[in-house]
């Protein structure tokens, strides 16, 4: 089975850019969370959608970064403009809505803005 | 709100067993997981144990919980050098709809 599929695995930009990274999540799987990993702050939750629904966007630094979910097979994380402080590893992870299934994580997008 | 902590580090010799700890402190958690992450990986999942339960193991791998002390143990036989990497602590409580809370991560150095 395929797994969660990050586009792109890295990107390097100019501050003040739009920044588009991507999401596959696992076929059949109804939620989604988009996380941004850091060394200062670790491991944070950024928002999260069931049925392609957002549920909790309350870890969403700043209205800088957006978030959708289209269809049950597609999401994109947008930062626009970018800054350097949003240089990080973004990971995007699903699971099933099946009692007591875990998160599957991508292998993330590790993203520098210069 | 909840809080999930690790030590940051340690390390080991080859053929060893490895513990690495974790404390949290939200005790409606339901489930508790280990996530180990290898370099430019994303964090893959080794096992989880539900709250209910005191212990869980797997192959090499054991999970210890002490629900009491809110304390959470996950212990590596026989440790190879494959097995350096960060190993996560996340806990899910009831109610919150999946989300899950992640320790800082223990990075785990196995030597020869």
């Amino acid at each position: 089975d395929a797994g969660v599929i990050q586009s792109p695995r890295h990107e390097v930009t100019e501050m003040g850019q739009e920044v588009t990274l991507r999401c596959k999540p696992i076929s059949g799987h109804d939620y989604l969370f988009w996380y941004r990993q850091t060394m200062m702050r670790g491991l944070e939750l950024l928002i999260y959608f069931n049925n392609n629904v957002p549920i909790d966007d309350s870890g969403m630094p700043e209205d800088r970064f957006s978030a959708k979910m289209p269809n049950a097979s597609f999401s994109t994380l947008k930062i626009q403009p970018s800054e350097p402080r949003d240089s990080a590893v973004y990971f995007c992870a699903s699971r099933s809505d099946r009692l007591n299934q875990p998160q599957h994580f991508g292998d993330g997008t590790r993203l520098s803005i210069l | 709100g909840e809080d999930v902590e690790q030590s940051l580090f340690l390390s080991v010799r080859e053929g060893d067993s490895s513990v690495i700890n974790c404390t949290y402190t939200d005790s409606s958690s339901t489930y508790l997981y280990w996530y180990k992450q290898e370099p430019g990986a994303g964090l893959q999942l080794l096992t989880y144990i539900f709250s209910n339960m005191d212990m869980k193991q797997d192959q090499r791998l054991t999970v210890l919980l002490n629900k009491k002390d809110k304390h959470l143990s996950l212990r590596i036989a026989d440790t190879q050098t494959g097995d350096s990497a960060i190993y996560f602590c996340a806990e899910s409580a009831a109610g919150t709809a999946s989300k899950l809370t992640f320790g800082t991560g223990t990075r785990l150095q196995v030597t020869l």
